[in-house]
Protein backbone atom coordinates (compact mmCIF):
# COMPACT_ATOMS: atom_id res chain seq x y z
CA UNK A 1 0.00 0.00 0.00
CA UNK A 2 1.56 3.28 -0.98
CA UNK A 3 1.03 5.82 1.91
CA UNK A 4 1.43 9.70 1.67
CA UNK A 5 1.51 11.05 5.07
CA UNK A 6 0.62 14.57 6.70
CA UNK A 7 -0.18 15.81 9.68
CA UNK A 8 -3.77 16.98 9.48
CA UNK A 9 -3.14 20.14 11.62
CA UNK A 10 -4.47 22.55 11.96
CA UNK A 11 -1.40 24.95 11.49
CA UNK A 12 -1.62 28.44 12.88
CA UNK A 13 0.75 30.77 12.09
CA UNK A 14 0.18 34.73 12.51
CA UNK A 15 0.05 36.85 9.40
CA UNK A 16 3.71 37.64 7.99
CA UNK A 17 5.46 34.13 9.21
CA UNK A 18 6.64 31.37 7.23
CA UNK A 19 4.46 28.56 6.88
CA UNK A 20 6.12 24.89 6.71
CA UNK A 21 3.94 21.99 5.75
CA UNK A 22 5.63 18.43 5.58
CA UNK A 23 4.97 15.22 3.89
CA UNK A 24 6.24 11.74 3.94
CA UNK A 25 5.78 9.26 1.39
CA UNK A 26 6.52 5.09 1.02
CA UNK A 27 7.18 4.60 -2.71
CA UNK A 28 10.68 4.83 -2.79
CA UNK A 29 10.22 5.21 -6.69
CA UNK A 30 8.20 7.69 -6.75
CA UNK A 31 8.87 10.27 -9.67
CA UNK A 32 6.56 13.40 -9.25
CA UNK A 33 5.23 15.24 -6.48
CA UNK A 34 2.69 17.85 -5.96
CA UNK A 35 1.12 20.52 -3.30
CA UNK A 36 -2.15 21.26 -3.96
CA UNK A 37 -4.31 23.98 -2.59
CA UNK A 38 -7.91 23.46 -1.43
CA UNK A 39 -10.40 26.02 -0.10
CA UNK A 40 -13.18 24.74 1.95
CA UNK A 41 -16.09 23.45 -0.78
CA UNK A 42 -14.25 23.55 -3.51
CA UNK A 43 -11.87 21.46 -5.75
CA UNK A 44 -8.01 21.13 -5.50
CA UNK A 45 -5.62 23.83 -7.16
CA UNK A 46 -2.12 22.57 -8.29
CA UNK A 47 0.17 25.08 -6.49
CA UNK A 48 3.66 23.66 -7.18
CA UNK A 49 5.26 20.88 -9.02
CA UNK A 50 8.52 18.97 -8.15
CA UNK A 51 10.65 16.30 -9.75
CA UNK A 52 13.95 16.83 -8.32
CA UNK A 53 16.24 16.95 -4.93
CA UNK A 54 16.39 20.46 -3.85
CA UNK A 55 14.00 23.40 -3.96
CA UNK A 56 11.82 24.94 -6.27
CA UNK A 57 10.70 28.54 -5.71
CA UNK A 58 7.51 30.26 -6.97
CA UNK A 59 6.88 33.70 -5.79
CA UNK A 60 5.89 33.40 -1.66
CA UNK A 61 6.10 29.38 -2.00
CA UNK A 62 9.05 26.93 -2.05
CA UNK A 63 8.68 23.09 -2.46
CA UNK A 64 11.40 20.93 -1.12
CA UNK A 65 11.85 17.04 -1.79
CA UNK A 66 14.70 14.90 -0.19
CA UNK A 67 14.16 11.40 -2.52
CA UNK A 68 17.05 9.93 0.22
CA UNK A 69 14.02 10.51 3.33
CA UNK A 70 11.14 9.99 1.15
CA UNK A 71 10.19 13.60 2.37
CA UNK A 72 8.27 16.67 0.29
CA UNK A 73 7.73 20.10 2.10
CA UNK A 74 5.84 23.56 1.33
CA UNK A 75 7.37 26.61 2.80
CA UNK A 76 4.82 29.20 2.40
CA UNK A 77 6.58 33.00 2.88
CA UNK A 78 4.50 35.79 4.14
CA UNK A 79 1.72 34.10 5.33
CA UNK A 80 -1.53 35.77 4.43
CA UNK A 81 -5.16 34.91 5.19
CA UNK A 82 -5.89 34.18 2.22
CA UNK A 83 -3.59 31.55 2.74
CA UNK A 84 -5.72 29.30 5.20
CA UNK A 85 -6.40 26.01 3.59
CA UNK A 86 -6.18 22.27 3.61
CA UNK A 87 -2.99 22.03 1.55
CA UNK A 88 -2.50 18.51 -0.33
CA UNK A 89 0.59 16.65 -0.82
CA UNK A 90 0.45 14.47 -4.19
CA UNK A 91 3.42 11.55 -5.05
CA UNK A 92 3.14 9.89 -8.37
CA UNK A 93 5.13 6.86 -10.12
CA UNK A 94 5.64 7.20 -14.05
CA UNK A 95 2.34 6.70 -15.89
CA UNK A 96 0.20 6.09 -12.56
CA UNK A 97 -2.29 8.62 -10.87
CA UNK A 98 -1.45 10.29 -8.14
CA UNK A 99 -1.61 9.26 -4.36
CA UNK A 100 -2.87 11.90 -2.02
CA UNK A 101 -2.58 12.64 1.21
CA UNK A 102 -5.10 13.52 3.84
CA UNK A 103 -3.81 17.18 4.25
CA UNK A 104 -2.89 19.89 6.41
CA UNK A 105 -5.37 22.88 7.77
CA UNK A 106 -3.62 25.75 7.65
CA UNK A 107 -4.79 28.94 9.58
CA UNK A 108 -3.24 31.90 8.75
CA UNK A 109 -4.53 34.68 11.64
CA UNK A 110 -4.65 38.50 10.78
CA UNK B 1 -8.68 27.48 -22.17
CA UNK B 2 -11.81 25.60 -20.44
CA UNK B 3 -11.55 23.89 -17.81
CA UNK B 4 -12.61 20.78 -16.66
CA UNK B 5 -16.60 20.56 -16.42
CA UNK B 6 -18.49 18.05 -14.15
CA UNK B 7 -22.18 18.11 -13.54
CA UNK B 8 -24.08 17.84 -11.77
CA UNK B 9 -22.89 19.80 -8.88
CA UNK B 10 -24.89 18.40 -6.27
CA UNK B 11 -27.76 15.42 -5.71
CA UNK B 12 -29.29 13.74 -2.92
CA UNK B 13 -29.90 10.54 -3.54
CA UNK B 14 -31.88 7.62 -1.28
CA UNK B 15 -29.52 4.51 -0.55
CA UNK B 16 -30.22 1.74 -2.87
CA UNK B 17 -31.26 4.05 -5.86
CA UNK B 18 -28.75 4.53 -8.59
CA UNK B 19 -26.67 7.75 -9.89
CA UNK B 20 -24.28 9.12 -12.25
CA UNK B 21 -21.70 11.74 -12.90
CA UNK B 22 -20.52 13.56 -16.33
CA UNK B 23 -17.15 14.93 -16.32
CA UNK B 24 -16.20 16.67 -20.13
CA UNK B 25 -12.08 17.00 -19.69
CA UNK B 26 -9.95 19.53 -20.62
CA UNK B 27 -9.47 19.50 -24.86
CA UNK B 28 -6.46 16.89 -25.80
CA UNK B 29 -5.91 15.85 -22.31
CA UNK B 30 -5.48 12.27 -22.69
CA UNK B 31 -5.68 11.01 -19.16
CA UNK B 32 -8.73 11.47 -17.15
CA UNK B 33 -9.34 10.39 -13.50
CA UNK B 34 -11.98 10.03 -11.37
CA UNK B 35 -11.34 10.59 -7.47
CA UNK B 36 -13.83 10.22 -4.30
CA UNK B 37 -13.05 12.63 -1.55
CA UNK B 38 -15.11 12.25 1.46
CA UNK B 39 -14.85 14.65 4.02
CA UNK B 40 -11.79 15.14 6.21
CA UNK B 41 -9.60 12.91 3.61
CA UNK B 42 -7.49 12.87 0.99
CA UNK B 43 -8.77 12.56 -2.54
CA UNK B 44 -8.76 8.75 -3.50
CA UNK B 45 -8.47 6.94 -7.18
CA UNK B 46 -11.05 5.03 -8.26
CA UNK B 47 -10.32 4.97 -12.04
CA UNK B 48 -7.89 6.37 -14.39
CA UNK B 49 -8.27 6.71 -18.10
CA UNK B 50 -5.64 6.84 -21.15
CA UNK B 51 -7.60 7.80 -23.54
CA UNK B 52 -10.70 5.59 -23.94
CA UNK B 53 -8.81 2.30 -22.42
CA UNK B 54 -8.49 2.10 -17.94
CA UNK B 55 -5.01 2.15 -16.64
CA UNK B 56 -6.20 1.13 -13.41
CA UNK B 57 -9.58 0.71 -11.66
CA UNK B 58 -8.00 -1.39 -8.49
CA UNK B 59 -9.95 0.81 -6.45
CA UNK B 60 -13.39 1.12 -7.88
CA UNK B 61 -15.75 -1.07 -5.97
CA UNK B 62 -16.99 -2.52 -9.54
CA UNK B 63 -20.23 -4.31 -7.61
CA UNK B 64 -21.74 -1.15 -7.64
CA UNK B 65 -19.70 1.63 -9.58
CA UNK B 66 -18.67 1.57 -13.04
CA UNK B 67 -17.07 3.94 -15.66
CA UNK B 68 -16.47 4.57 -19.19
CA UNK B 69 -15.27 7.25 -21.46
CA UNK B 70 -16.66 6.61 -24.78
CA UNK B 71 -13.96 7.89 -27.54
CA UNK B 72 -11.92 8.81 -25.38
CA UNK B 73 -13.28 12.39 -24.43
CA UNK B 74 -16.23 12.17 -22.00
CA UNK B 75 -16.71 9.90 -19.24
CA UNK B 76 -19.30 9.18 -16.90
CA UNK B 77 -19.05 7.29 -13.15
CA UNK B 78 -22.50 5.84 -12.07
CA UNK B 79 -22.91 4.12 -8.76
CA UNK B 80 -25.83 1.53 -8.69
CA UNK B 81 -26.96 0.98 -5.82
CA UNK B 82 -25.85 3.43 -4.05
CA UNK B 83 -24.96 3.03 -0.36
CA UNK B 84 -25.02 5.77 2.43
CA UNK B 85 -20.93 5.48 2.54
CA UNK B 86 -21.04 6.67 -1.01
CA UNK B 87 -21.67 10.09 0.52
CA UNK B 88 -18.24 12.42 -0.91
CA UNK B 89 -17.28 14.44 -3.73
CA UNK B 90 -16.95 12.99 -6.98
CA UNK B 91 -13.67 14.88 -8.57
CA UNK B 92 -12.66 14.40 -12.41
CA UNK B 93 -9.45 15.38 -13.03
CA UNK B 94 -7.78 15.50 -16.30
CA UNK B 95 -3.56 15.97 -17.60
CA UNK B 96 -1.79 16.10 -21.19
CA UNK B 97 0.50 13.45 -19.43
CA UNK B 98 0.20 11.29 -15.92
CA UNK B 99 3.18 12.99 -14.86
CA UNK B 100 1.53 16.62 -15.57
CA UNK B 101 -0.10 17.77 -12.17
CA UNK B 102 -3.70 17.83 -13.29
CA UNK B 103 -6.62 19.94 -13.68
CA UNK B 104 -9.48 19.59 -11.42
CA UNK B 105 -13.01 20.15 -12.24
CA UNK B 106 -15.27 21.72 -9.57
CA UNK B 107 -16.89 18.09 -8.22
CA UNK B 108 -20.81 16.60 -7.72
CA UNK B 109 -21.08 16.53 -3.99
CA UNK B 110 -23.44 13.38 -3.34
CA UNK B 111 -25.57 13.23 -0.49
CA UNK B 112 -27.09 9.11 -0.13
CA UNK B 113 -30.20 9.13 2.62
Amino acid sequence: QKEVEQNSGPLSVPEGAIASLNCTYSDRVSQSFFWYRQYSGKSPELIMSIYSNGDKEDGRFTAQLNKASQYVSLLIRDSQPSDSATYLCAVGNSGYALNFGKGTSLLVTP
Amino acid sequence: EAGVAQSPRYKIIEKRQSVAFWCNPISGHATLYWYQQILGQGPKLLIQFQNNGVVDDSQLPKDRFSAERLKGVDSTLKIQPAKLEDSAVYLCASSLQPRDGYTFGSGTRLTVV
